[in-house]
């Protein structure tokens, strides 16, 4: 059974530019989260989606962050203009209202922005 | 403001001893405490968690130790292995009204080394 899926594996962009980053949630799962982790700040929630509603965004850093999930198997964490400063890796991870707390992590989007 | 605090940040142990990582946690209405296990280029996993309404749970090698009234928790791994070394995160959660999902809190992490 596959896992949570997401793309690309790495991104390197220059600043300025647009990035969005993909997750397919696993399937059944109904709640899904955006983690941003960088070596200074750990693990920090951006945004998550319940029955593909946004329920939480208080994590997203400003503006040039938005977050999407058009339907249950799909979702975007978008920034434009992407900063240096935005450089981490970016997680997607999902969890079944049924099936408890836990939550089950991608692989992750390194993210550079030169 | 950071409602998890997690130390040390990092950890080196000889292989078969015994690894601990402490977590101190501020909403006391947190009432789900995970431990996460992350390896090099992997998204976190859950580890083992426990609800405070018990003291202990063990699972293997892996024990959490909780502290209502301290606020803490902690994550033992007996006869520590190289297989083991990977960075660690404890957390905290409430679940929501509605009961339909966890916000979780995380720690800044541990890396664990284990030497052979």
């Amino acid at each position: 059974d596959a896992g949570v899926i997401q793309s690309p594996r790495h991104e390197v962009t220059e600043m300025g530019q647009e990035v969005t980053l993909r997750c397919k949630p696993i399937s059944g799962h109904n709640s899904l989260f955006w983690y941003r982790q960088t070596m200074m700040r750990g693990l920090e929630l951006l945004i998550y989606f319940n029955n593909n509603v946004p329920i939480d965004d208080s994590g997203m850093p400003e503006d040039r962050f938005s977050a999407k999930m058009p339907n249950a198997s799909f979702s975007t964490l978008k920034i434009q203009p992407s900063e240096p400063r935005d450089s981490a890796v970016y997680f997607c991870a999902s969890s079944w209202t049924g099936g408890g707390p836990e939550q089950f992590f991608g692989p992750g989007t390194r993210l550079t922005v030169l | 403001q950071q409602q998890v605090k997690q130390s040390p940040q990092s950890l080196i142990v000889q292989k078969g001893g015994i690894s601990i990582i402490n977590c101190a946690y501020e909403n006391t209405a947190f009432d789900y405490f995970p431990w996460y296990q992350q390896f090099p280029g992997k998204g976190p996993a859950l580890l083992i968690a426990i609800r405070p309404d018990v003291s202990e749970k063990k699972e293997g090698r892996f024990t959490i130790s909780f502290n209502k009234s301290a606020k803490q928790f902690s994550l033992h791994i007996m006869d520590s292995q190289p297989g083991d070394s990977a960075t660690y995160f404890c957390a905290a959660s409430k679940e929501n009204s509605g009961g339909s999902n966890y916000k979780l809190t995380f720690g800044k992490g541990t890396l664990l080394t284990v030497n052979p």
